[in-house]
Parts: C-alpha cells; sequence; structure tokens
C-alpha cells in the first residue's frame, strides 16, 4: 500500500545549524510529494512540493529533491532560524488520496 | 487568494449540544475535505467532498454530520459528541480530489467536549 515514513523527533537545533528531515515513500504509479509546516495553535501551510522525479521544490530557504531510486523526499535548510520550530509533515498524494507522515518536531534554540 | 477560513477557532461544547463548524474557500476548488487532528499526531481524514458531493467517509461516527451547501462552503455538524473528540478540526480544499493537487488548509477550529 501507500505509505510515509518520516523521521522521529524531536529535533532540537541551534540557531544556524544545517536542518535534515528524512522522509521516504512507498506508492504505486507517479505520487506528487509535499512538505507541510505546522506551528503552534496554527493549521498547516503548505511549504513546498515537487511534482515528479528530480524535481526540486524550494520555499523560505527549505530545499526537497524528489528522488524516485531512493523513493525519498528529505527536507533540507542551511541555516535554521528560531522562527523554523514547527513541526513538519511529510506527504503524498496519488491522485486517489493524501497521505501524511507522522510529522517531525523541530525546535531551533537561539 | 490561497485561503481557506474557518470558524469558529474555539469551540467549547457539552456532549447534548448541538454545533456546527463553518468552512469556506474561494479558489474555486471542487474538492473539500474535513480533518480531525490530535495533538502530536498527523491530520486523520474524516469526509472528502468532491464537487459538492459527499466521496470518501472514513467510518466516521454519526454523531458528525457533514454538509456542503455549495462549491465554496463546508460545514461539519456536531451532536451528542464524546470527550475523546475534543482536538484540532481542520478543513483543506484543492482543486480536484482525482489529480494530485496539493491541499490548503484553513487554521482549524479548537474543539473541546465538555
Amino acid at each position: 500500500g501507500n505509505s510515509v515514513t518520516q523521521m522521529e523527533g524531536p529535533v532540537t537545533l541551534s540557531e544556524e545549524a544545517f536542518l535534515t528531515i528524512n522522509c521516504t515513500y512507498t506508492a504505486t504509479g507517479y505520487p506528487s510529494l509535499f512538505w507541510y509546516v505546522q506551528y503552534p495553535g496554527e493549521g498547516l501551510q503548505l511549504l513546498l512540493k515537487a511534482t515528479k522525479a528530480d524535481d526540486k521544490g524550494s520555499n523560505k530557504g527549505f530545499e526537497a529533491t524528489y528522488r524516485k531510486e531512493t523513493t525519498s523526499f528529505h527536507l533540507e535548510k542551511g541555516s535554521v532560524q528560531v522562527s523554523d520550530s514547527a513541526v513538519y509533515f511529510c506527504a503524498l498524494d496519488t491522485g486517489n488520496q493524501f497521505y501524511f507522515g507522522t510529522g517531525t518536531s523541530l525546535t531551533v534554540i537561539p | 487568494d490561497t485561503e481557506v477560513t474557518q470558524t469558529p477557532k474555539h469551540l467549547v461544547m457539552g456532549m447534548t449540544n448541538k454545533k456546527s463548524l463553518k468552512c469556506e474557500q474561494h479558489m474555486g476548488h471542487r474538492a473539500m475535505y474535513w480533518y480531525k487532528q490530535k495533538a502530536k499526531k498527523p491530520p486523520e481524514l474524516m469526509f472528502v467532498y468532491s464537487y459538492e458531493k459527499l466521496s470518501i467517509n472514513e467510518s466516521v461516527p454519526s454523531r458528525f454530520s457533514p454538509e456542503c451547501p455549495n462549491s465554496s462552503l463546508l460545514n461539519l455538524h456536531l451532536h451528542a459528541l464524546q470527550p475523546e473528540d475534543s482536538a484540532l478540526y481542520l478543513c483543506a480544499s484543492s482543486r480536484n480530489d482525482r489529480e494530485a493537487y496539493e491541499q490548503y488548509f484553513g487554521p482549524g477550529t479548537r474543539l473541546t467536549v465538555t
């Protein structure tokens, strides 16, 4: 079946550190892949997306590349800020249904 | 405009009350969704409306009753809820549910059942 596996959190980083949050997926066909971010007390916001293999999604300094050979869509940021503290969800859409990963909580300390 | 709005922001209700949650989008999206989210968990899909017709009901108890009056509005009617129904209820929309489009989420309604 279809599924998304995210690295377990929580993740705690110092400001300006490099961030990687791993995401791998299992899916039939050619899904679209997404990263969503949820700040405390808020709904989910679309952070970035990629719709086909080798696409790179980017937004607000975050990047993720759709790797079909490794079925991965890892989220990276070169220098995190305190304001990036949030929960990050990897997700895929097969066209029939949306699947979320379990979420990774990130805390950035000054 | 990629905004999905939800009202109310917070709701406290007793187990015998009847209340409704409202969701609105003006992006011309033809698929709308209700999710339930517990703390520190991903959203769980409850219902999907596609072109104003209910297309998916994820075995949700009948005390939750969705309604889609038109293509821009989605309601969730609540009746005789249980304390374990306390959660963040999220509405989302997408261009349609037949292709892999991103979903846009509202800010949610924080529901507390006493």
